[in-house]
């Protein structure tokens, strides 16, 4: 089966400009997920959508970014504007359902850098 | 709240070598999940093994093997006779009973020598 699809693969912007990340699930998967990954750290959780729903986005710094996944299949991530303290990988993954024993298969991450 | 803790930031062995990756996690819940994921450099996180709170018997698969320990918080990988291909950041992570967030350790870096 196709894994986690993520692009841009890299990204470079400057401080204060946009910058958006797509994520597309395994088929049939119905929670999608958005982690940050800050260099020499473990993932942190940002969003968690459960088919086009968020269920937590306690973690997303709500003023300068947003997600969305309309119908409930691809999702957008959007920074902006970014800062420095943005540059990390982003990485997305998704579970068959929201169950805490469900493994989460992730993507290869967007890797941004803010200059 | 959740925490995980690896506290071995990096370990390096040598080809053969057997290396054990620790693995100390708190939770208030009674029912949680426990994950390692390999992180090789290409940066995708690759999903290595589940375990639920109830289940605290030992499992071997190949060369990796992990030991549970309720009474100690504790979830330690072993890799027996190491390979070079085994050079990845290693992460230990948990989740609750309910909304499946994964809490990660900071990850342990392993480099095997040949």
């Amino acid at each position: 089966e196709a894994g986690v699809a993520q692009s841009p693969r890299y990204k470079i912007i400057e401080k204060r400009q946009s910058v958006a990340f797509w994520c597309n699930p395994i088929s049939g998967h119905a929670t999608l997920y958005w982690y940050q990954q800050i260099l020499g750290q473990g993932p942190k959780l940002l969003i968690q959508f459960q088919n086009n729903g968020v269920v937590d986005d306690s973690q997303l710094p709500k003023d300068r970014f947003s997600a969305e996944r309309l119908k409930g299949v691809d999702s957008t991530l959007k920074i902006q504007p970014a800062k420095l303290e943005d540059s990390a990988v982003y990485l997305c993954a998704s579970s068959l359902s929201g169950g805490s024993n469900q493994p989460q298969h992730f993507g290869d991450g967007t890797r941004l850098s803010i200059l | 709240a959740q925490k995980v803790t690896q506290a071995q930031t990096e370990i390096s062995v040598v080809e053969k070598e057997d290396v054990t990756l620790d693995c100390v996690y708190e939770t208030r819940d009674t029912t949680y999940y426990l994950f390692w994921y390999k992180q090789p450099p290409s940066g995708e996180l690759v999903f290595l093994i589940r375990r639920n709170s109830f289940d605290e018997q030992n499992e071997i698969s190949g060369r990796y093997s992990w030991n549970f320990q309720k009474s100690t918080s504790s979830f330690n990988f072993t890799i027996t006779a190491s390979q070079v291909v085994d050079s990845a950041v290693y992460f230990c992570a948990l989740s609750e009973e309910y909304g499946n967030k994964l809490v990660f350790g900071a990850g342990t870096i392993l480099r095997v020598k040949s």
